[in-house]
């Protein structure tokens, strides 16, 4: 199956700093790609939809100043979580819609630890 | 939006025993998917299963589009089956977005 990587794995940061999370689809073009965010034993929270060469759509009641994401190229989006607090701790996953087979993918997700 | 509904929340099972998960949906889906997520929280794909029948292993699962629901079948369950059963719909067939269900929560013991 496809394969999207995610980069970091885990970050640990003071509040008040941004952090960067990239995501990059490894064997397919992604026109598409999701950031989900996921709290212990809850599900996926979509936070945003971004498509290649254009704005993202937010979800309601996610910031988008706060969380900007970037879809640069078809194999690469980046989430950053600018002046982080600890409240932003949380597991952050994004995926990759290969469209040829109408299936999303997901990376192994990022786990953010704001101190 | 679309709500998806799974059920049971919580399933415990002795290695070798068999199990099926649910999934409804409040409103028709064209896109269907199954995923487990393991312990490190990485999402692996299992199904994209939009009406049918299909079989991977000990696992299957079945799509009946025109009654919004569709079923994961695990025979013979393994430890390594551990973990959370998501499914997640898509209205239509661009850009939609995934709804995904609140997960089944699975644990085999051995």
């Amino acid at each position: 199956g496809a394969v999207v990587s995610q980069h970091p794995s885990r970050v640990i940061c003071k509040s008040g700093t941004s952090v960067k999370i990239e995501c990059r689809s490894l064997d397919f073009q992604a026109t598409t790609m999701f950031w989900y965010r996921q709290f212990p034993k809850q599900s996926l929270m979509l936070m945003a939809t971004s498509n290649e060469g254009s704005k993202a759509t937010y979800e309601q009641g996610v910031e988008k100043d706060k969380f900007l994401i970037n879809h640069a190229s078809l194999t690469l989006s980046t989430l950053t979580v600018t002046s982080a607090h600890p409240e932003d701790s949380s597991f952050y996953i994004c995926s990759a819609r290969d469209y040829r087979v109408e299936t999303q993918y997901f990376g192994p997700g990022t786990r953010l630890l704001v101190l | 939006g679309i709500q998806v509904e799974q059920s049971p929340p919580d399933l415990i099972l002795q290695e070798g025993a068999n199990s099926t998960l649910r999934c409804n949906f409040s409103d028709s889906v064209n896109n269907l998917q199954w995923f487990h997520q393991n312990p490190w929280g990485q999402l692996i794909n299992l199904f994209y299963i939009p009406s049918g029948t299909k079989q991977n292993g000990r696992l299957s699962a079945t799509t009946v589009a025109t009654e919004r629901y569709s079923l994961l079948y695990i025979s013979s369950s393994q430890t390594t089956d551990s973990g959370v059963y998501f499914c997640a719909g898509r209205r239509d067939s661009t850009l939609g977005r995934l709804y995904f269900g609140r997960g089944t929560q699975l644990t085999v013991w051995p």
